[in-house]
């Protein structure tokens, strides 16, 4: 079974720039998450999507953070603009029942941000 | 607020050694409480999870938990660790049902000596 799917692996850029991750669930899987870890820091959940809608965006700044899951498959999140405080990696989770019951999330490679 | 609390930033091990990292949350609710595992340049995996029933719970690897209520703890112990157990240890709680809110500890670093 194919893991969760995250690209690009590092992104560089400066200050006040725009970014996009793009991330693959496996298949099947309802539940998607973005979290955010910063270093030193464990995951901090940003945005969590069943099927295309969106569960809980409570953590998400949502004056440069923006994401969607168009067709309840593929996510993206975007920033912009990025700020210094932004770099951290940003994990994509997944995970294969309707949100709200119990289960375990599959976590992909991350995407490594550093804005300078 | 729900929080969850890792004791130990960094622990260092020689091979042998028996091991127990230290995980305590505060939440009033029923929760269910998870330990990850990221070895070096891997992405975040599931070592083991307890949902309810028998609070002592058996992970991969020769990892286990016990998971004390009264306490708000859910302890990770092995009783004999190997060169191949670096990694770094996140305890992770997730809120009642029709709350999917997962909440990570800071994480423990563990490196074994070989």
């Amino acid at each position: 079974e194919a893991g969760v799917a995250q690209s690009p692996r590092y992104k560089i850029i400066e200050k006040r720039q725009s970014v996009a991750f793009w991330c693959n669930p496996i298949s099947g899987h309802a539940t998607l998450y973005w979290y955010q870890q910063i270093l030193g820091q464990g995951p901090k959940l940003l945005i969590q999507f069943q099927n295309n809608g969106v569960v809980d965006d409570s953590q998400l700044p949502k004056d440069r953070f923006s994401a969607e899951r168009l067709k309840g498959v593929d996510s993206t999140l975007k920033i912009q603009p990025a700020k210094l405080e932004d770099s951290a990696v940003y994990l994509c989770a997944s995970s294969p029942v309707v949100a709200g019951e119990l289960d375990i999330q599959y976590f992909g490679a991350g995407t490594r941000l550093s804005v300078l | 607020a729900q929080s969850v609390s890792q004791h130990n930033h960094h622990v260092i091990l020689s091979e042998a050694a028996s091991l127990e990292l230290g995980c305590n949350y505060s939440y009033g609710g029923t929760v269910n409480l998870f330990w990850y595992v990221q070895y070096p340049g891997q992405h975040l995996q599931l070592l083991l999870k307890y949902f309810s029933g028998d609070p002592l719970v058996k992970g991969i690897k020769g990892f286990e938990a016990e998971f004390i209520k009264s306490k708000f703890s859910f302890n990770l112990r092995k009783p004999s660790v190997q060169w191949s157990d670096t990694a770094e240890y996140f305890c992770a709680v997730m809120g009642p049902y029709n709350n999917n809110d997962m909440r990570f500890g800071a994480g423990t670093r563990l490196t074994v000596k070989p």
